[in-house]
């Protein structure tokens, strides 16, 4: 089955640019999803085919995707932005549908 | 406004079963893709089953053969019936929406904790 990649944690200090990768085998051609999640909490998703936001999540957020690597931006990060974060596939190779998280990237902002 | 609440998890036995409910408002479960999505203490995401529209269900290899999604049409409802549970199985139980069968979970409920221990 299709497999996603995450570092996992990044590290960021208040008001620079975060960046978190999410690694497969020719990611570009799928569309990424991105979930923000905070302890305790249920995941928000933050960025939906690979770049647009749902409404309600700040435009400091972003998304691309390319060859074999997605990424999430987030601008200007915020003591609020310290969470994990999730990407997410749709697999359809295997013989049932299969909806694919990578394992997870904690942010933490310095 | 969209709202999905879990609830009966709880402590069972290994081999034992539980059923877990998802109330809906907001909108209808019937017309939509509806998943569960299960994260294990301290670990990540791992979809376990879908029931799709018109009905016809899904599930992850790992939980194949035990475990069953359905929904209750009129209490707008949906369930996970889990059999034969293993420690493995422990973790935050989800019910999540699919907006569109091949993109992403738009709406989660809080989670219920399945513990699965003797």
């Amino acid at each position: 089955s299709y497999v996603l990649t995450q570092p996992p944690s990044v590290s960021v200090a208040p008001g620079k640019t975060a960046r978190i990768t999410c690694g497969g085998n020719n990611i570009g051609s799928k569309s990424v999803h991105w979930y923000q999640q905070k302890p305790g909490q249920a995941p928000v998703l933050v960025i939906y085919y690979d770049s647009d936001r749902p409404s309600g999540i700040p435009e400091r957020f972003s998304g691309s995707n390319s060859g074999n690597t997605a990424t999430l931006t987030i601008s200007r990060v915020e003591a609020g932005d310290e969470a994990d974060y999730y990407c997410q596939v749709w697999d359809s190779s295997s013989d049932h549908p299969n909806w694919v998280f990578g394992g997870g990237t904690k942010l933490t902002v310095l | 406004e969209v709202q999905l609440v879990e609830s009966g998890g709880g402590l069972v036995q290994p081999g034992g079963s539980l059923r877990l409910s998802c109330a809906a408002s907001g909108f209808t479960v019937s017309s939509n893709y509806m998943s569960w999505v299960r994260q294990a203490p301290g670990k990540g995401l791992e979809w376990v089953s879908v029931i799709y529209s018109g009905g016809s269900t899904y599930y992850a290899d790992s939980v194949k053969g035990r475990f069953t999604i359905s929904r209750d049409n009129s209490k707008n409802t949906l369930y996970l019936q889990m059999n034969s549970l293993r420690a493995e199985d422990t973790a935050v139980y989800y019910c999540a929406r699919n907006l569109i069968l091949t993109g992403y979970f738009d709406y989660w409920g809080q989670g219920t904790l399945v513990t699965v221990s003797s």
